[in-house]
This record gives structure tokens, C-alpha cells and sequence, in this order.
């Protein structure tokens, strides 16, 4: 069975700074990896995804997530973050292969940036 | 119109009734998935229908559950002598399918919250 850790229940950033949210995977062979965003009381929204190539993906609104399989790990980061970034981040697992085709996701983390 | 659109946005009902979600997937996914939110979690897979049938239903909690997609496009699911546990947030997704290969990204409609009193 997949799983995806997201070990920060919280992260705060000031303004400009680099973030990182942290996320760690457990999946039967290769992994398709994805993040999503979500704002209150909006649906999910797709950031990026990793399926094979390079380790580092980018995304939209200027995120990127870096996938090491040997830490099985596939953090978000920003290189200077917004206000506007402040929303709760989801990490994703599903199998590259196989029968399986839904997404497991992560509890979640509440991303604050502050002014 | 352009995105997953799920109705109602809100429902209330009391415990014991009976209550129908409906999902209206993006035109030409064929790959559609219900999944449930509690507060505080992340998103629960409770099934996904690959055109008409239930290609895994493995999520649904039990079988006061369910749910159908007759025509291929629009779902509903369906639940039964509603509990006070079943009280969260219902999403629905679809994906496109590409010659026969799933593309991966899940996109996501606004939800439909339930409250069973």
C-alpha cells in the first residue's frame, strides 16, 4: 500500500524567504508524485508533478519540488516566498505502474507567510 | 463549464436520512473519483469509475456507501442512513486519459460539505 508522510503540521516563513514543506513517500516501484494547494473553502488545486526525468520539477506560481528517491522525499520550495503563498499543501503518491490510478495523499501543511 | 462542479455546495440532514452528492467532471475525462475530507485531514480515496463502471471502490467506508456513474460523465454518490461520522468535506475529481494511459494530475471540484446532526 502507498503512503505520503508530511512531517510539518505548520510551517512559517517571513516574506521573501525561501520556504521548504516537507514529504516523504512509500509506494511499490516507481511513484508518480504530485502537490496540490488549497485555499479556504476552494477545492484542491495541481501544483506540480514528478513522473521520471529530471529530479527537479517546476510548477506553477514559481514552485519547485526536488524528488530524491534514495530519502523516498519530494519537498515543495520556493525561492522567495509571497503573502499570497499562505495556504494548506497537500503531497500526493500513486504507483507508476500497476492497477492502482487514485492518489494517496498527505494530513496536510498549513503554510503561513508573514508580511 | 470549465471545472469539476459539484452539488450541492452544503447539506444539512439529520441522522438516519438518506443523501445524494452529484459530480459533474470536466468534459472528456473519462476517470472520475470521489474522495472525503474531514477536518484537519488530507483527502480520503473512497472510488474511481474509469467511464461507467467502478474500477476500485476499495475506499467506500462501507455499505451505507455508494455510488454511480450510468451514462459515463456525471456522478453520484449515495449514502444511506447517514451517521454523525459521516459529516466531512466530499470531493470529487476527474482526469483525462490519454490512449489509455491515465495522465495523473486529479482535478478537483469545490466539494460538498455534509453535516449530519
Amino acid at each position: 500500500a502507498q503512503s505520503v508522510a508530511q512531517p510539518e503540521d505548520q510551517v512559517n516563513v517571513a516574506e521573501g524567504n525561501p520556504l521548504t514543506v516537507k514529504c516523504t513517500y512509500s509506494v511499490s516501484g516507481n511513484p508518480y508524485l504530485f502537490w496540490y494547494v488549497q485555499y479556504p473553502n476552494r477545492g484542491l488545486q495541481f501544483l506540480l508533478k514528478y513522473i521520471t526525468g529530471d529530479n527537479l520539477v517546476k510548477g506553477s506560481y514559481g514552485f519547485e519540488a526536488e524528488f530524491n528517491k534514495s530519502q523516498t522525499s519530494f519537498h515543495l520550495k520556493k525561492p522567495s516566498a509571497l503573502v499570497s503563498d499562505s495556504a494548506l499543501y497537500f503531497c500526493a503518491v500513486r504507483p507508476f505502474s500497476g492497477s492502482a490510478r487514485q492518489l494517496t495523499f498527505g494530513s496536510g501543511t498549513q503554510l503561513t507567510v508573514l508580511p | 463549464g470549465a471545472g469539476v462542479s459539484q452539488t450541492p455546495s452544503n447539506k444539512v440532514t439529520e441522522k438516519g436520512k438518506y443523501v445524494e452528492l452529484r459530480c459533474d467532471p470536466i468534459s472528456g475525462h473519462t476517470a472520475l473519483y470521489w474522495y472525503r475530507q474531514s477536518l484537519g485531514q488530507g483527502p480520503e480515496f473512497l472510488i474511481y469509475f474509469q467511464g461507467t463502471g467502478a474500477a476500485d471502490d476499495s475506499g467506500l467506508p462501507n455499505d451505507r456507501f455508494f455510488a454511480v456513474r450510468p451514462e459515463g460523465s456525471v456522478s453520484t454518490l449515495k449514502i444511506q442512513r447517514t451517521e454523525r461520522g459521516d459529516s466531512a468535506v466530499y470531493l470529487c475529481a476527474s482526469s483525462l486519459t490519454v490512449a489509455g494511459a491515465n495522465t495523473g494530475e486529479l482535478f478537483f471540484g469545490e466539494g460538498s460539505r455534509l453535516t449530519v446532526l
